[in-house]
């Protein structure tokens, strides 16, 4: 199926720092979305992009949909210890009938 | 509000039987997307269900199935288990088709022994 390359991989940052990870394709999506999971939960949405070039906020988080629609990244400010957690994006096919997932970025934030 | 619910959240079973996943979605959502959750894969989507329809699908096998009743709720069935079954299999839900599910359950996680 259509791959979604995430990275990092991992992050290990001091609490108070920002963040930065992306998302890359080499396939055109309608839809970029940015997800959270804790574990033992289900991902919860985040931040969802629907337009080119559109640069969202949430709080700390801000996500901006690539203008060529094949990337995204999302940028955590003033990292806190309740942002760990593996953070996923995801993109929806321009059919909107295909959904698919990054591999993930796990965050930890010491103290 | 009451999230989307699944049950069971955790199931064993064994190589060659059937099961049975259960997912109740946001009261009003009609859409009900199902995943897989492996460590090796990650999430993959399954299938999508929009007023008793399937509506997408993802690359798997026959031996995954699905179905939604009138009330929303939807079913997820594994027949003839392998090991490499064995995952956390995740339902959102949506108001709108063609979205992928906005909000997630906490999912059942299937051990196949």
């Amino acid at each position: 199926g259509q791959q979604l390359n995430q990275s990092p991989q991992s992050m290990f940052i001091q609490e108070g720092e920002d963040v930065s990870m992306n998302c890359t394709s080499s396939s055109i999506f309608n839809t970029w979305l940015w997800y959270k999971q804790d574990p033992g939960e289900g991902p919860v949405l985040l931040i969802a992009l629907y337009k080119a070039g559109e640069l969202t906020s949430n709080g700390r988080l801000t996500a901006q949909f690539g203008i060529t629609r094949k990337d995204s990244f999302l940028n955590i400010s003033a990292s806190i210890p309740s942002d760990v957690g593996i953070y996923f994006c995801a993109a929806l096919s321009n059919t909107g009938n295909q959904f698919y997932f990054g591999t993930g970025t796990s965050l930890t934030v010491i103290p | 509000k009451a999230g989307v619910t699944q049950t069971p959240r955790y199931l064993i079973k064994t190589r060659g039987q059937q099961v049975t996943l259960s997912c109740s979605p946001i009261s009003g959502h009609r859409s009900v997307s199902w995943y897989q959750q492996t460590p090796g894969q990650g999430l993959q989507f399954l299938f999508e269900y929009f007023s008793e329809t399937q509506r997408n699908k993802g690359n798997f096998p026959g031996r995954f199935s699905g179905r939604q009743f009138s009330n929303s709720r939807s079913e997820m069935n594994v027949s003839t288990l392998e090991l490499g079954d064995s995952a956390l299999y995740l339902c959102a839900s949506s108001t709108r088709t063609g979205t992928g599910g906005y909000t997630f359950g906490s999912g059942t996680r299937l051990t196949v022994v």
